[in-house]
């Protein structure tokens, strides 16, 4: 069975610090999928990354930077010079290809990041 | 206008109550979703369909049902409310299996 470990539930970091978001998964399959999710105060689950099983190269967007290595089944995401707008819950989600039950994602438990000015 | 749309958003029910989320989306996605979010244990999957004639139940599917009316609407009902029925509930939507799914802005009910 999948699953998806965010071993910080809270952090908490000055504006403008780097913060680092840990994401360890479990799979017994090759072929997957990994997503993190934000979740600000308003609710919303906003989409932020989708990175395959296949596709080990680092990613970054702006002020966001993802670290996926499949030897240490980890992916981390970590944001550079936080904004008090970064402010969110994240979570890391995983989904597996599987032939009768389709694209179901494994949520981790999410980590609250605070960032204070 | 945004592509996924849950109504109601706020809900307040009393136990035993008969209630039911709508989830409508112009995305055009075949595959749509029911999640629930409890604090502290993330989401989990209540039901998912991939189109109008296929329904799935998820891991925690017991107290709820579901309706595809049509390829842009999926409803879930709770038949009789209880009181650890209150959470964040969410709807997504997908085009392919694994491809990325799309969140409604949630429905956040309370059962009395």
């Amino acid at each position: 069975a999948q699953k998806v470990t965010q071993a910080q539930t809270e952090i908490s970091v000055v504006e403008k610090e780097d913060v680092t978001l840990d994401c360890v998964y479990e799979t017994r399959d090759t072929t997957y999928y990994l997503f993190w999710y934000k979740q600000p105060p308003s609710g919303e689950l906003v989409f932020l990354i989708r990175r395959n099983s296949f596709d080990e190269q680092n990613e970054i967007s702006g002020r966001y930077s993802w670290n996926f290595q499949k030897s240490t089944s980890s992916f981390n995401f970590t944001i550079t010079a936080s904004q008090v707008v970064d402010s969110a819950v994240y979570f890391c989600a995983l989904s597996e290809e599987e032939e009768t039950s389709g694209s179901r994602l494994t949520f981790g438990e999410g980590t609250q990041l605070t960032v204070n000015p | 206008d945004a592509d996924v749309t849950q109504t109601p958003r706020n809900r307040i029910t009393k136990t035993g109550k008969r209630i039911m989320l709508e989830c409508s989306q112009t995305k055009g996605h075949d595959r749509m979703y029911w999640y629930r979010q409890d604090p502290g244990l993330g989401l989990r999957l209540i039901y998912y369909s991939f189109d109008v004639k296929d329904i799935n139940k998820g891991e925690i599917s017991d107290g709820y049902s579901v309706s595809r009316q049509a390829q842009a609407k999926f409803s879930l009902s709770l038949e009789s409310a209880i009181p650890n029925q209150t959470a964040l509930y969410f709807c997504a939507t997908s085009e392919h299996r694994l491809e990325t799914q799309y969140f409604g802005p949630g429905t956040r009910l309370l059962v009395l």
